[in-house]
């Protein structure tokens, strides 16, 4: 149980293009979804968190209007990164908690590459 | 003061050793600690979670807490090549985690 899918699981896109990231829980109804990102050999940075039905909550420093988030139902949040630029080449993790539990289940991640 | 801390290492020991991973937390009034392990390139997975002082054991892992030392720890038995990985120690605050920036493991055979 608690299984998190991210879609897709890599990405290559030009620099000023978007870019859509989907994560579901399977299994469970996340009322919480978290976004981090990380860079190689850093830790996990938290990007932001969201409620189903709300605006997502996004830690300082991080700018909401290039990184929007879409938390449309329990099993469903995105992530579209705006106008990519190669700064934004990362690795985007996603993570849920459900109702039964504190503990977070992280999805696959995403690998971002913006040429 | 970093709010979670973790030696980064790297820890060597070999196959068959007990592996001792160790964690220090800042904020007294933390409830609830999580032990997630990373292998290079994926993303992380929940090995324990632990809420109440004393042990906690599953498997191969032991999670132990000492709230009034604010101190966390993992103990792998029987390491394996396969345990070899970067742990992470994280903390809750609020809803969100806090994690450390990780111990790196390295089992060698």
């Amino acid at each position: 149980g608690a299984v998190v899918s991210q879609h897709p699981s890599w990405v290559i896109c030009k620099s000023g293009t978007s870019v859509k990231i989907e994560c579901r829980s399977l299994d469970f109804q996340a009322t919480t979804m978290f976004w981090y990102r990380q860079f190689p050999k850093q830790s996990l940075m938290l990007m932001a968190t969201s409620n189903e039905g709300s605006k997502a909550t996004y830690e300082q420093g991080v700018e909401k209007d290039k990184f929007l988030i879409n938390h449309a139902s329990l099993t469903l949040s995105t992530l579209t990164v705006t106008s990519a630029h190669p700064e934004d080449s990362s690795f985007y993790i996603c993570s849920a908690t459900g109702t039964a539990s504190y503990e977070q289940y992280f999805g696959p991640g995403t690998r971002l590459t913006v040429t | 003061q970093k709010e979670v801390e973790q030696n980064s290492g790297p820890l060597s020991v070999p196959e068959g050793a007990i592996a001792s991973l160790n964690c220090t937390y800042s904020d007294r009034v933390s409830q609830s600690f999580f032990w997630y392990r990373q292998y290079s390139g994926k993303s992380p997975e929940l090995i324990m979670s632990i809420y109440s002082n004393g042990d906690k054991e599953d498997g191969r892992f032991t999670a132990q807490l000492n709230k009034a030392s604010q101190y966390v720890s993992l103990l792998i038995r029987d390491s394996q090549p396969s345990d070899s990985a970067t742990y992470l120690c994280a903390v809750m605050r609020g809803n969100k985690l806090v994690f450390g920036a990780g111990t790196i493991l390295r089992v060698k055979s």
